[in-house]
């Protein structure tokens, strides 16, 4: 079975500039999670969707980064102008309704911003 | 303070040794609890769930106490192969709340 994918797997890119990470969720997974994981933060819940709708984004460090689901098998999160502290590695995860609290993870996106 | 607080470690156990991860957390309003392991450079994956039962699953036990808002894992004959990152984790209000890991290195 295909787990949850991610896009680009890894990411070097300049100061300002735009970088878009993709999600393809567990096909029938209802939930979808955006975490960032650092050495000096952990790993941290950035923004989940139920059924395509934002439900809390609260973890959104700032206005420079969005995500959105337009259906129900992607998922995009974007930071714009990116910035160096944004370096981090990227992760999504999924999981069905009622399945308790169980979430699958995909490989991740390393992001460095130089 | 965070929220979920661990051993930040690492330890460096033998082979066949026992070793103990210990967690707190601080929000009463946490609803269930997992211990999640991560390898280097991979996505966290879950480990096991925890119940003030306490439960089992072969070498690994993990014991929850509400009272003192506490989460414990205990690896028995440890192999080569439980050398990783362990995360205590909390979920409140349908989000998981990690805590920073304890990373464990097992050696021959």
């Amino acid at each position: 079975d295909a787990g949850v994918i991610q896009s680009p797997r890894h990411e070097v890119t300049e100061m300002g500039q735009e970088v878009t990470l993709r999600c393809k969720p567990i096909s029938g997974h209802d939930y979808l999670f955006w975490y960032r994981q650092t050495m000096m933060r952990g790993l941290e819940l950035l923004i989940y969707f139920n059924n395509n709708v934002p439900i809390d984004d609260s973890g959104m460090p700032e206005d420079r980064f969005s995500a959105k689901m337009p259906n129900a098998s992607f998922s995009t999160l974007k930071i714009q102008p990116s910035e160096p502290r944004d370096s981090a590695v990227y992760f999504c995860a999924s999981r069905p309704q009622g399945a308790g609290e169980t979430q699958y993870f995909g490989p991740g996106t390393r992001l460095l911003v130089l | 303070r965070k929220e979920v607080e661990q051993d930040p470690g690492p330890f460096n156990v033998p082979e066949g040794a026992t070793v103990a991860f210990n967690c707190t957390y601080s929000n009463s309003a946490s609803q269930s609890f997992f211990w999640y392991r991560q390898d280097c450079r991979k996505e966290p994956k879950l480990l096991m769930s925890v119940y003030s039962s306490g439960n089992e699953d072969g070498r690994f036990t993990a014991q929850l106490n509400r009272a003192s808002q506490y989460i414990s894992l205990l690896i028995r004959d440890s192999k080569l192969s439980d050398s990783a990152t362990y995360l205590c984790v909390v979920n409140r209000g349908g989000k998981l709340i990690f805590g920073q890991g304890t990373e464990l290195s097992v050696k021959p």
